[in-house]
């Protein structure tokens, strides 16, 4: 079955690390993303990975995958006040009638 | 320059109505979506065009009618409008199998 689970809420002091933790079930997700949605605004997508990848790094974005658990992960190094927002962790299949599947989103706080 | 556009951003409309929101990208992307979030910011997807066909209905009520008019645009069309059809609509594309990039939603209400 198709299902991605994140927790939904996490508090992190500014300039720390906060990592959002992302469980999915279906193994033939073969893309996996994050994506930022700010208070009334649309969904960003910050970065993605290949099912076939452990890792990707961009600037303060680090992304791990662990297949073998379904386990993704998306760290975001040194935390700012403007990072505040829902990520959602989200997948999709190698197919033609493919459909992005989002969790329920985790809502990030940065607290002085 | 916008990617992914929606019109209208605000809706609030009685009980009863049939209204229509439209979407345009200019990405030359061959799939559009229409998605949903409600007041807890759940996101679940409703239906999914790919070169104007449609590929996914996510049982959806059959109030709710998608067109395509063309790979660019993807519109939604909402009849008998009803109180729990109040939420965000999302309309999104992407490069068949790619990343899909989303509108900026409009916010639905029905009184």
């Amino acid at each position: 079955g198709e299902d991605v689970e994140q927790s939904l809420f996490l508090s992190v002091r500014e300039g720390d690390s906060s990592v959002i933790n992302c469980t999915y079930t279906d193994s033939s997700s073969t893309y996996l993303y994050w994506y930022k949605q700010e208070p009334g605004a649309g969904l960003q997508l910050l970065t993605y990975i290949f099912s076939n990848m452990d890792m990707k790094q961009d600037q303060r974005l680090t992304v791990l995958l662990n297949k073998k658990d379904k386990h993704l992960s998306l760290r975001i190094a040194d935390t700012q006040t403007g990072d505040s927002a829902i990520y959602f962790c989200a997948e999709s299949r190698y197919s033609s009638a493919s459909k992005i599947i989002f969790g329920s989103g985790t809502r990030l706080s940065i607290r002085p | 320059d916008t990617a992914v556009s929606q019109t209208p951003k605000y809706l609030v409309t009685q009980m009863g109505n049939d209204k229509s929101i439209k979407c345009e990208q200019n990405l030359g992307h061959d799939t559009m979506y229409w998605y949903k979030q409600d007041s807890k910011k759940f996101l679940k997807i409703m239906f999914s065009y790919n070169n104007k066909e449609l590929i996914i209905n996510e049982t959806v009520p059959n109030r709710f009618s998608p067109k395509s008019p063309d790979k660019a645009h993807l519109n939604l069309h909402i009849n008998s409008l009803e109180l729990g059809d109040s939420a965000v609509y999302f309309c999104a594309s992407s490069q068949e199998r790619g990343e899909a990039f989303f509108g900026q939603g409009t916010r639905l209400t029905v009184v």
